[in-house]
């Protein structure tokens, strides 16, 4: 089974509202965690990363927090914005040493509304 | 444009033929990923190459499934006796660094009749 999972298929803010979008992982061994954005009809695109030995790290209106007490991962987006619609996807390196690549959740999908 | 190319973005296909498809990575990336993506699923790995060298293949890749990488440069991946099951986005990904941080390209999405 995979690894990485989401907490909510589908989540919908308000223009201009905080987004928190959540991620639950398996592998205690992960050392490493990414966030992608994909929006429609586009592949996945890079947001920002964090290692385990931090437990936040922030970027430009986005904000990852780790908690590997718990293995719960976080992407929190200040300030919604309607480009901001997409799917977003947490991914950790596969069980294999990260060599084979990433395992992505399901993914969640954020609506915003106007 | 110098981010991930791949072509073709669309495929629709019968039952039983072969596709091929093509993806051109960033040039200066060593790596190179191919994934499937089903509707409502994460990206799934397939198999990365390391220059030309084919290092990693996933148990979805089954035997008529090849993927090649002449010369280390762009890639292609054939599905040969397409299946209903096949129907899925093709995803090329790129990297310099390994794992981390791969810059994905568009897909080309496979439908097989």
């Amino acid at each position: 089974g995979e690894s990485v999972g989401l907490h909510l298929p589908t989540l919908s803010v308000q223009e201009g509202d905080n987004s928190i979008i959540n991620c639950a992982y398996s592998n205690s061994a992960s050392d490493y965690f990414i966030w992608y954005k994909q929006e429609s009809g586009k592949g996945p695109q890079f947001i920002i990363d964090i290692r385990s030995n931090m437990d936040k790290r922030q970027g430009q209106r986005v904000t990852v927090l780790l908690n590997k007490t718990v293995k719960h991962l976080s992407l929190q987006i200040a300030a919604t914005q309607p480009g901001d619609s997409a799917v977003y996807f947490c991914a950790e390196p596969s069980v294999r040493g990260g060599a084979d690549g990433l395992t992505f959740g399901k993914g969640t999908h954020l609506i915003i509304q106007p | 444009d110098t981010g991930v190319s791949q072509n073709p973005r669309h495929k629709i296909t019968k039952r039983g033929q072969n596709v091929t498809f093509r993806c051109d990575p960033i040039s200066e990336h060593n790596r190179l990923y191919w994934y499937r993506q089903t509707l409502g699923q994460g990206p799934e790995f397939l198999t990365y190459f390391q220059n030309e060298a084919q290092l990693e293949k996933s148990r979805l890749l089954s035997d008529r499934f090849s993927a090649e990488r002449p010369k280390g440069s762009f890639s292609t991946l054939e599905i040969q006796r397409t299946e209903q099951g096949d129907s899925a986005m093709y995803l090329c990904a790129s990297s310099l660094l390994g794992f981390e941080k791969l810059f994905f390209g568009s897909g080309t999405q496979l439908s097989v009749l």
